[in-house]
């Protein structure tokens, strides 16, 4: 079974840029693999924050951003702000209507 | 706007069943895509399945770990999706997120289901 991987965590300093990864275990993510990503802190429910790859939801600040990178999918934060520490799930289309979830990245702004 | 509740979590025994609600007050249910996402304690996201809209055909597709034990209905004429599981074990246990859309778009702020002896 293929899994979806993503970092485990990642530290970022204020105004600084970090990028998160989503990639398979065996194989490259392209955009028809339609990756996504959210934004989940403790307590709440996850929020959309990119979808098919770089489509940025309704009401997320432009500072995230969605791509390629090489063989994965990348989400991008340009400028990081204290709120934007929380956890940070990618999730890809497999086919035949089967969807997977990364084990998810914790961001840490410091 | 979109706004999804859901309802039905709780506590119950290993084996047994439990049927969760998700009520859509937005009015564009009908033709959502919707799916049911759950979370275990301290860990990260697992898709569970999805039904597509009547007018896009009504599949429903499941995850390898819930398949066979969990069935996804919808009702459009009450705008709510429902999530029917049986044969519940203690990995079950778990919030459980209804989301809308074809790319998870909305999500409801999820119920506890705790399967314990």
């Amino acid at each position: 079974q293929t899994v979806v991987t993503q970092e485990p965590s990642f530290s970022v300093s204020p105004g600084g840029t970090v990028t998160i990864t989503c990639g398979l275990s065996s194989g490259s993510v392209s955009p028809s693999y339609y990756p996504c990503w959210y934004q989940q802190t403790p307590g709440q429910a996850p929020r959309t924050l990119i979808y098919s790859t770089t489509t940025r939801s309704s009401g997320v600040p432009n500072r995230f951003s969605g791509s390629i990178l090489g063989n994965k999918a990348a989400l991008t934060i340009t400028g990081a702000q204290a709120d934007d520490e929380s956890d940070y799930y990618c999730v890809l289309f497999m086919g035949s209507g089967i969807w997977v979830f990364g084990g998810g990245t914790r961001l840490t702004v410091l | 706007e979109v706004q999804l509740v859901e309802s039905g979590g709780g506590l119950v025994r290993p084996g047994g069943s439990l049927r969760l609600s998700c009520a859509d007050s937005g009015f564009t249910f009908i033709d959502a895509w919707m799916s049911w996402v759950r979370q275990a304690p301290g860990k990260g996201l697992e898709w569970i399945g999805r039904i597509r809209s009547k007018t896009d055909g009504g599949a429903i597709s499941y995850a390898a770990p819930v398949k066979g034990r969990f069935t996804i209905s919808r009702d459009d004429s009450k705008n709510t999706l429902f999530l029917e599981m049986n044969s519940l074990k203690t990995e079950d246990t778990a919030i459980y997120y209804c989301a809308s859309g074809d790319y998870f778009n909305f999500w409801g702020q999820g119920t506890l289901v705790t399967v314990s002896s």
